[in-house]
């Protein structure tokens, strides 16, 4: 596809159940990221695929969030035992190489309700 | 810590008119600064990268400036159309050992330009 693709666009689930999300990254884009953004509030950075490297997973909230990136490519975040407070836009990025001079393209994003 | 303020929140303008964002950051060590657009319900676009060596950058309408020394950047969009109406972004890239996923974004400005 020619854009940074996200499913589900809209999820409402149950507190309690497990959540995954999921982000096809361009084609031929080496780095991937993960963010949130709550109502009101900015964009909280969660995790970040670069190549062959760890990620950073230093921004994910607790022990309860995790992703990965499979092939290189597609990528799932996943939230166990999801919460309210988990509610919140999660938008997939990704670029050529690393952020320092490359422009990032955003997913539209997957809308999480946690009820 | 870098945090990233923008102000105001919200702007309503006529159409026509130009206009000035504006972005302040704390640390004034960083790679380099991104302008975005989100549209409502949307992700983000990006409209504007400059680099920390650079001053400046532009496309078509918009006008993207930079000072580090004074953390402040400046989104000037000029003969502004009802079209522009979005939530304008800015997020910088720090250089003190966050991977190069982490972008610390603003919470934004919303800006109306009525017809």
């Amino acid at each position: 596809g020619a854009g940074v693709s996200q499913s589900p666009s809209n999820k409402v689930t149950e507190k309690g159940k497990d959540v995954e999300l999921r982000c096809d990254p361009i084609s031929g884009h080496t780095a991937l990221y993960w963010y949130r953004q709550s109502l009101g509030q900015g964009l909280e950075f969660l995790i970040y695929f670069q190549g062959n490297s760890a990620p950073d997973k230093s921004g994910l909230p607790s022990d309860r969030f995790s992703a990965e990136r499979t092939g290189g490519s597609v990528s799932t975040l996943t939230i166990q035992r999801t919460q309210q407070e988990d509610s919140a836009v999660y938008l997939c990025a990704s670029s050529r190489q690393g952020a320092y001079g490359n422009t990032i393209y955003f997913g539209e994003g997957s809308w999480l309700t946690v009820v | 810590k870098q945090e990233v303020t923008q102000i105001p929140a919200a702007l309503s303008v006529p159409e026509g008119e130009n206009l000035v964002l504006n972005c302040s950051f704390t640390d004034s060590a960083i790679y380099n600064l991104q302008w975005f657009r989100q549209d409502p319900g949307k992700g983000l676009t990006s409209l504007l990268l400059i680099q920390s060596s650079q001053r400046e950058q532009t496309s078509g309408r918009l006008n993207a400036s930079l000072d580090k020394s004074s953390g402040r950047s400046t989104l000037y969009i000029a003969a502004s159309q009802p079209g522009d109406s979005a939530t304008y972004l800015c997020a910088v890239k720090r250089t003190d050992g966050g991977s190069q996923g982490n972008l610390i974004f603003g919470k934004g400005t919303k800006l109306s330009v009525k017809p």
